[in-house]
């Protein structure tokens, strides 16, 4: 069935380092790709999306890649800020089947940022 | 902006208790859906509901029902609280079931069970 793999965190960096946040997915369709992220104390919100392969989705500074050969959508980000400390989750979607566009998740990344 | 909310931020419950969570949106969205979300876990589905009346068993169903009288509200009903169901209740909409489509979330309801 479908699933997806990120990384396990947490992932701990200093203001303006390169962040790599990694996403392998297994899907028996053509899934769309997501992130999401979790603000402290708040719900989910889309951070960028990809609908076909080779498709780059970005929003932020932040930047993801969809790779249908290595069935992976790495978040990528040049120079992170304090701002960006938050969970981030990967996710796709399928609507092949009975799945009726349900998303499946990642377990969730938490990335901290220190000045 | 597409805005859903709940009805609780926080919620403490007695073992045993039935328990209601609410959802309302107001986009006029075809589907709705209620996720738990546990450290370590990330979230995972319960159930979710793509049309007034309906509804779809998700991943963890057990324990948990829904009601869906009004398109723009969703309930998660707890039958009969239990201490391994304290976590963060999340719910989402979407539109429509494409598979381009977003899903849009509520901020969430820390429910514990004492």
């Amino acid at each position: 069935g479908d699933s997806v793999t990120q990384m396990e965190g947490p992932v701990t960096l200093s203001e303006e380092a390169f962040l790599t946040i990694n996403c392998t997915y297994t899907a028996t369709g053509y899934p769309s790709l997501f992130w999401y992220v979790q603000y402290p104390g708040e719900g989910l919100q889309l951070l960028l999306k990809a609908t076909k392969a080779d498709d780059k989705g970005s929003n932020k500074g932040f930047e993801a890649t969809y790779r249908k050969e290595t069935t992976s959508f790495h978040l990528e980000k040049g120079s992170v800020q304090v701002s960006d400390s938050a969970v981030y989750f990967c996710a796709l979607k399928d609507v092949r089947g009975s799945t009726l566009g349900r998303l499946y998740f990642g377990r969730g990344t938490q990335l901290t940022v220190w000045p | 902006d597409v805005k859903v909310t709940q009805s609780s931020r926080y919620l403490v419950k007695r073992t045993g208790e039935k328990v209601f969570l609410e959802c309302v949106q107001d986009m006029d969205h075809e589907n709705m859906f209620w996720y738990r979300q546990d450290p370590g876990l990330g979230l995972r589905l319960i159930y979710f509901s793509y049309d007034v009346k309906m509804k779809e068993k998700g991943d963890i169903p057990e324990g948990y029902s829904v009601s869906r009288e009004k398109k723009e509200r969703f309930s998660l009903i707890l039958e009969s609280a239990s201490t391994n169901q304290t976590s963060m209740y999340l719910c989402a909409s979407s539109l429509y079931q494409t598979s381009t489509d977003t899903q849009y979330f509520g901020p969430g309801t820390r429910l514990t069970v004492l």
